[in-house]
């Protein structure tokens, strides 16, 4: 089947740092383009990052960049976020997710990790 | 960067219905535009795909249309299973977009 597991969510104190990770299975992950996409509570959908197959390129949102970093290791099939300067605006559903402009869609999704920025 | 307007944003229909969403971009996008479904608590889930292209395992009640500017998701014959939150989203171009989404209740 295929699998996405994020991992690494939690509170932490605005300013503060986090590293999110997801665990891929069940297709190519190598070939694949991968996403970020977060939701607030109660909100709606917002595209994080984008990362080309091969991890050489990462495009980002305005709110996040020069924060928040992408890379991914297709040796192991895992894709990470490093967050840094968190603010509570930042506070979210973090999904990871498989796809872009190539595919011409978002899929497949993870199962979304919550990243809580409070004091 | 490129907005994308759905309409309307609430929407309360009954069993059996036919259903259409709306989705305006502020510039031409050709046919780079998907649907999405979220239900409460859950990840969302592509529907529809360049455009109008059903995603495998999707009932073909869905369907999508549309191109450049203005698309339009429809449901043909509402479901209980269908009542959820829809976005639509353009893959054309970065920073990527969603709509405000769409939630769907039962009347």
């Amino acid at each position: 089947d295929v699998q996405l597991l994020e991992s690494g969510g939690g509170l932490v104190q605005p300013g503060g740092s986090l590293r999110l990770s997801c665990a891929a299975s069940g297709f190519t992950f190598s070939d694949s383009s991968m996403q970020w996409v977060r939701q607030a509570p109660g909100k709606g959908l917002e595209w994080v990052s984008a990362i080309t197959s091969s991890g050489d390129r990462t495009s980002y949102a305005a709110s996040v960049k020069g924060r928040f970093t992408s890379s991914r290791d297709n040796s192991k099939n895992t894709l990470n976020l490093q967050m840094n300067s968190l603010r509570v605006e930042d506070t979210a559903v973090y999904y990871c997710v498989g796809g872009g402009v190539t595919a011409r869609k978002f899929d497949p999704w993870g199962q979304g990790t919550l990243v809580t920025v409070s004091s | 960067d490129i907005q994308l307007t759905q309409s309307p944003s609430f929407l309360s229909a009954s069993v059996g219905d036919r259903v259409t969403i709306t989705c305006r971009a502020s510039q031409g996008i050709s046919s780079s535009l998907a649907w999405y479904q979220q239900k409460p608590g859950k990840a969302p889930k592509v529907l529809i795909y360049a455009a109008s292209t059903l995603q495998s395992g999707v009932p073909s009640r869905f369907s999508g249309s549309g191109s450049g500017t203005e698309f339009t998701l429809t449901v043909s014959s509402l479901q209980p299973e269908d009542f959820a939150t829809y976005y639509c989203q353009q893959v054309n171009s970065y920073p990527l977009t969603f709509g405000g989404g769409t939630k769907v209740e039962i009347k």
